[in-house]
């Protein structure tokens, strides 16, 4: 399976102020996505960050409020801006597994549980 | 209700019984996944069924697919008290015969194995 890796594991912030998440892979991957998990509750997709291409965003889900980078293959950022203690949430970045051909398996990182008070 | 739901909500058993959750979904899917989590951490992939697949296992670990009814089921051998966590299936949606990658989670089973 792919390496994930995030950055920061956590972080307790202020409202009004952002936070940018770093993903990083041990492998080339061209589907990334970025998942909100909200207490108690179940995953959300926020958007997809395929390389080459901008990302595209889910209903619900803005540019403004949560911009993504994805410069190359290996690594992918989200930024949650001007943020609300309705914020607080654990986000996670996921990989398409490259070797899974059209099974499309997908692994995840071990996301980054984010505070605001 | 939700592309994905899961029951029961809720599952206490003791070591050694066996777990057996069940994942309903509503559209046409190019896979269905299932994952663990452990007290809010990362998602563990656990195994991948295709759509024209009908059962997988791995290890203690089996998954069945019916697609005429849109549902899977996971069951868990021999349980043990590390097997306690929360157990998500996620459907991948086709869209006109293409898969986007992009999964749509049940609520969840949690699991609690007693020693």
């Amino acid at each position: 399976s792919a390496v994930i890796s995030q950055k920061p594991s956590r972080d307790i912030c202020q409202r009004g102020t952002s936070l940018t998440i770093q993903c990083q892979v041990d492998s080339q991957v061209t589907m990334m996505f970025w998942y909100r998990q909200q207490p108690g509750q179940s995953l959300t997709l926020i958007a997809t960050a395929n390389q080459g291409s901008e990302a595209t965003y889910e209903s619900g889900f803005v540019i403004d409020k949560f911009p993504i980078s994805r410069p190359n293959l290996t690594f992918s950022t989200l930024t949650v801006s001007n943020m609300s203690p309705e914020d607080s949430s654990i986000y996670l970045c996921s990989v398409v597994a490259p070797w899974s051909g059209t099974s499309y398996e997908q692994y995840f990182g071990p996301g980054t549980r984010l505070t605001v008070t | 209700s939700q592309q994905g739901e899961e029951d029961p909500q809720a599952l206490s058993i003791q070591e050694g019984e066996n777990a057996t959750m069940n994942c309903s979904y509503k559209t046409s899917i190019n896979n269905l996944q299932w994952y663990r989590q452990n007290s809010g951490r990362g998602l563990v992939h656990l195994i991948l069924i295709r759509s024209n697949e009908r059962e997988k296992h791995s290890g203690r670990l089996r998954v069945t697919l019916d697609t005429s009814k849109k549902s899977s089921s996971l069951l868990i051998t021999a349980s043990r008290a590390a097997d306690t966590a929360s157990y998500f299936c996620a459907t991948d949606a086709k869209a006109g015969g293409t898969s986007y990658g992009k999964l749509t989670f049940g609520q969840g089973t949690i699991l609690t194995v007693h020693p």
